[in-house]
């Protein structure tokens, strides 16, 4: 089946600093990929959709310059968080959906756990 | 605005019940409606896909049906184990096409005991 990756699986890092999350789908190509995020004892949020070669689209509420998406490829998206700070400690997951694929199934990947001190 | 809903928030039950949970959502205009399970600090796994013009799935000792018209889907799971202890996931996709955004229940806890 379709298998995606995030690395690393978990992060802690100091306040100030950036930090880069890569989403891969290993045996398939993804034209979009989703990046969420998840506090404890809540659902998924959606944070930003980015389509392979173009700019990310943001959801409302969500700043687009602390946290950078690039899709430079059919099978990675990173998501950089930058300026850290401990409110952005969090579960971060992506998803991937297969190219030209019509039955809008999306893969996850396993999510990192950020730390920030 | 399209809003999904889960119920029960948690479940608790003995080994080898057969159970239900529960997804409603407000517009019954989507395009498919997916069943996830996650475990604890774990990510997602897809579980069942329904598309809209379907009525059921099913895959081993889950089945999930969907009827649209009531803004309703319910995950069905026979003979429950405890490594079905996890939380389940319910989320519609509201169009076709790019822009394929998942709406979100908060999920049902489920814990199965030996």
């Amino acid at each position: 089946g379709a298998v995606v990756s995030q690395h690393p699986s978990w992060v802690i890092c100091k306040s100030g600093t950036s930090v880069k999350i890569e989403c891969r789908s290993l045996d398939f190509q993804a034209t979009t990929m989703f990046w969420y995020r998840q506090f404890p004892k809540q659902s998924l949020m959606l944070m930003a959709t980015s389509n392979e070669g173009s700019k990310a689209t943001y959801e409302q509420g969500v700043e687009k310059d602390k946290f950078l998406i690039n899709h430079a490829s059919l099978t990675l998206s990173t998501l950089t968080v930058t300026s850290a700070h401990p409110e952005d400690s969090s579960f971060y997951i992506c998803s991937a959906s297969l190219a030209g694929g019509v039955g809008g199934e999306q893969y996850f990947g396993p999510g990192t756990r950020l730390t920030v001190t | 605005k399209q809003e999904v809903t889960q119920i029960p928030a948690a479940l608790s039950v003995p080994e080898g019940e057969n159970l239900v949970l529960n997804c409603s959502f407000t517009d019954s205009a989507i395009y498919n409606l997916q069943w996830f399970r996650q475990d604890p600090g774990k990510g997602l796994t897809s579980l069942l896909l329904i598309q809209s013009s379907q009525r059921e799935q099913t895959s081993g000792r889950l089945n999930a049906s969907l009827d649209k018209s009531s803004g309703r889907s319910t995950l069905y799971i026979a003979a429950s184990q405890p490594g079905d202890s996890a939380t389940y996931l319910c989320a519609v996709r509201l169009t076709a096409g790019n822009n394929r955004k998942l709406i979100w229940g908060l999920g049902t806890s489920l814990a199965v005991n030996p």
